[in-house]
């Protein structure tokens, strides 16, 4: 099973914009991608949602190529709370099995 | 509206003892999932519920755990017997329609096995 795989960490300063991109190589072609901050002792929190190009809501962008092999997470103006853990989720198809992956993590720490 | 609720949300347990977690979804939720982070690793996939039918029961690891959906409301993952490597956090999600919105999750049990 293909995995969907993630930087293991960011540092970012305040203010700054962060990337984080999310590989999903077997990706199945008729679902939705979806990133998601988990703060500890917490479930993770639904941030954006997009099927192909670009989705923006007030507190993310997402970029999805035409492949849709990969994602990116862009967060604007980073501020100290956005110290989180960030999971893309993506609907996976393999060998007649449909299933939802979510991607390893990024650790994002967000310094003064 | 309430969100997922767990309980509990930790458990402290001896291997060979049984523990039971329950998942109350979104009211109106058909779509329900487990997932599991073990320390240090990944969220992986445990099984998926629409309604009380098990949709994919494809992540669960083993025979030793057990999962039900009785009339379609609550959930419970049962594992009997616990061993040290079941220790983690188990998730639960629920979304009316799949794919179509994000999930919500719950915050959570918190398995230690000892």
């Amino acid at each position: 099973l293909a995995k969907t795989t993630q930087p293991i960490s960011m540092d970012s300063y305040e203010g700054q914009e962060v990337n984080i991109t999310c590989s999903h190589n077997n990706i199945a072609t008729n679902d939705y991608i979806t990133w998601y901050q988990q703060f500890p002792s917490q479930g993770p929190r639904f941030i954006i949602q997009g099927y192909k190009t670009k989705v923006t809501n007030e507190v993310a962008s997402l970029f999805i190529p035409a492949d849709r092999k990969s994602s990116t997470l862009s967060l604007p103006r980073v501020s100290l709370s956005d110290t989180a853990v960030y999971y893309c989720l993506v609907g996976v198809s393999t060998s007649g099995t449909y299933k939802y992956i979510f991607g390893t993590g990024t650790r994002l720490k967000v310094l003064a | 509206e309430a969100g997922v609720t767990q309980f509990p949300s930790h458990s402290v347990i001896e291997k060979g003892q049984t523990v039971t977690l329950r998942c109350d979804p979104i009211s109106g939720h058909d779509n329900l999932y487990w997932y599991r982070r073990v320390m240090g690793k990944e969220i992986k996939f445990l099984l998926h519920f629409v309604k009380e039918s098990k949709q994919d029961e494809s992540g669960m690891p083993n025979n030793r755990f057990l999962a039900e959906r009785t009339g379609g409301t609550y959930s419970t993952l049962k594992v009997q017997p616990a061993e040290l490597e079941d220790s983690g956090v188990y998730f639960c999600a629920s979304s009316q329609v799949r794919g179509e919105e994000g999930y919500t999750f719950g915050s959570g049990t918190r398995l230690t096995v000892v």
